[in-house]
Parts: C-alpha cells; structure tokens; sequence
C-alpha cells in the first residue's frame, strides 16, 4: 500500500485557517486522496477527497499538488470542535489486495485553541 | 438516518474467552468492514465484507473471524482471547465505492 507522511501535531488558534500537510511520494494514478478525522471516543468521520483537482466542501478544502505528492487538507475557520486525529489515506480503486480496506496512518492530532 | 450501530459498547472479557461482535451498517449499504484499533498500531484493518463474502483480510490470526448475513448486518468473533486484543473495534458500512461511515465502536478489554 503507498504510504503518507503527515506531522505529528498541529496547532491553531479558533476562526483561524489550518492548513494540514500530506506527503505521498509513492502514489499512483489510481490511489484516490482521502482525508478522515477522529474526534475523541467517536469512529473516524469522512471529511473530502479528491483524484487529480481541488475539491471543496461544507467541511474543508482538499488541495493537491500538480504532480500529486503531496495535497493540503484546509479547514477555513477552525472550531473547537474541529480537534481532532486527522488522517490522509491513499485509497486504491484498481481493486486487488487493497480492495475494501483503508489503511491508516498515525495521523496529525491538531489542537484548537480558544 | 440512523448511522452504523455497534454493540455492545463496552466489553469485559477474560483470557482465553471468545466474544462477538455486532453491526448494523446504515439502511443500503452492502459493505461492512471492521477495524481495530490500539494506541501503540492504531487503526488496523480486519476484513471487509459484501454479500455476505469476504472480499478482504488484514493480518490478523485466525481467532479473528467474521460473518455478513443477507439483511448486511455484520458479526465479528475472537476466539481463546489474549489480552493484547483489548482494543476499540470499529465496523464502517459504505453503499458500492463510496465513502465509509463509521459506527462509534465496542471497546473490548481482556481481563
């Protein structure tokens, strides 16, 4: 499976943009780019995702670079209730052994401060 | 609508036991797949299934089984339990190649 890279940790100040980073030097042109978040004692929750062009919507922007190696998941006005795990997974749609599955990483915990 | 509903929420079992584990995946959805997650590996996934086959396996001993019955209600079994299993089971349901939606899951802690 292609693996991501994301930060550790992030922090950001309420009503003020966050921009996640997401590395994925080995993806290939069937791996979609997902992005799911985990609030405390909940399941991940599915926030956007996207193939080759910018995707927005209620929740967040998804920004993917040209030669898709890396993307920027971007939540415009952080909440409190934005806190939380977030993961960038690379999601094969060719089928074979990583047909069904989601692999996850470690994510990027991001803290929102009042 | 009503989400994925897993139960029981909470379990205590003892070593060397076997549990099952339920879901309901959301009304029309057709593939169930289950994860579990731990501090130190964190989400991990399990099996998917789809009309009541398993389309996939993650690398899990086989005291990890499971079952899809016709209704897409799924059930998940650990058998001679060991206490590394104590973990946060999570099941997700999506209808076809869209996106999964998660059940809040059981957490299982072997005493």
């Amino acid at each position: 499976d292609a693996k991501t890279t994301q930060p550790n940790s992030m922090e950001s100040n309420e009503e003020e943009p966050v921009h996640l980073p997401c590395n994925h030097s080995t993806i290939s042109g069937t791996d979609y780019i997902h992005w799911y978040r985990q609030l405390p004692s909940q399941g991940p929750e599915y926030v956007i995702h996207g193939l080759t062009s910018n995707v927005n919507n209620r929740m967040a922007s998804l920004a993917i670079a040209e030669d898709r190696k890396s993307s920027t998941l971007i939540l415009h006005r952080a909440t409190l209730r934005d806190a939380a795990v977030y993961y960038c997974i690379l999601r094969d749609t060719a089928g074979g052994t990583s047909y069904g599955k989601l692999t996850f990483g470690q994510g990027t915990i991001l803290t929102v401060h009042p | 609508k009503a989400g994925v509903t897993q139960t029981p929420r909470y379990l205590i079992k003892t070593r060397g036991q076997q549990v099952t584990l339920s879901c309901s995946p959301i009304s029309g959805h057709r593939s169930v797949s289950w994860y579990q997650q731990t501090p130190g590996q964190g989400l991990q996934f399990l099996f998917e299934y789809f009309s009541e086959t398993q389309r996939n396996k993650g690398n899990f001993p086989g005291r990890f089984s499971g079952r899809q019955f016709s209704n897409s209600r799924s059930e998940m079994n650990v058998s001679t339990l060991e206490l590394g299993d104590s973990a946060l089971y999570l099941c997700a349901s999506r209808r076809g190649q869209g996106d999964y939606t998660f059940g809040s899951g059981t957490r299982l802690t072997v005493v």
